[in-house]
């Protein structure tokens, strides 16, 4: 089954600068891959996701970049504000045979310090 | 509103004490899955189901059953609860198109205690 392992696990950025999370996944035949924000006590909420046909995609100060060849994806968020203080994740959903799985990384503390 | 409703939100119980954790969608989402989140392994699947009678096991589907009898309701059930099932359960629907996974929407999530 699909693998999925993310970096750093915690970060720790100023206000105002860049943070970049890194995720790496097994199955070439992966096609879609989203990023969850989830604030303490709350649900996961989607923030970002892309699909396989696409090399990056912009939504404000959030970026995703995926490399298939390489099979990693990175979450980038510029300029941060301490409301994007939170943990983040990110999934890939392998298509082999009938399954249609979401495998989830294990997470990234981001705290932003004013 | 658009939204995944789990029941209970909380619930203390002891070992070998069968439960079942209610899941439901007023979105008309084909499709339904069960995670489960404990700290450092992020969130890990149980079952999901791409349509009603269809059910399809996760990464840890061991000590867990699903059903899927109706489109907007997708229930797990713990025939004879552990204490390495003490987590924190969320299900989650989204679209299916046939090809590839869709957004999923979130429930609240249910904190569950085995004693």
């Amino acid at each position: 089954g699909e693998n999925v392992e993310q970096h750093p696990s915690t970060l720790s950025v100023q206000e105002g600068d860049s943070a970049v999370i890194k995720c790496t996944y097994s199955d070439s035949a992966s096609n879609y891959f989203p990023w969850y924000k989830q604030e303490l006590g709350k649900r996961p909420q989607l923030i970002i996701d892309i699909r396989s046909n696409v090399g990056e995609k912009k939504d404000q100060r959030i970026a995703v970049t995926l490399n298939k060849t390489a099979k990693h994806f990175s979450l980038h968020i510029t300029e941060t504000q301490p409301e994007d203080s939170a943990v983040y994740f990110c999934a890939a959903s392998s298509p082999s045979g009938s399954a249609r799985q979401l495998t989830f990384g294990s997470g990234t503390q981001l705290t932003v310090l004013p | 509103e658009a939204q995944v409703t789990q029941n209970p939100r909380y619930l203390i119980t002891v070992t070998g004490k069968k439960l079942t954790v209610t899941c439901s969608q007023n979105m008309n989402h084909e499709y339904m899955s069960w995670y489960r989140q404990d700290p450092g392994l992020g969130l890990r699947q149980i079952y999901y189901s791409m349509n009603v009678e269809v059910t399809d096991k996760g990464d840890v589907p061991e000590g867990y059953k699903v059903s899927r009898k109706e489109k907007r309701n997708f229930p797990l059930i713990l025939e004879s609860p552990s204490p390495n099932q003490t987590s924190l359960y969320f299900c989650a629907s989204s679209p299916w198109t046939g090809q590839s996974n869709q957004p999923q929407h979130f429930g609240d999530g249910t904190r569950l205690s085995i004693l």
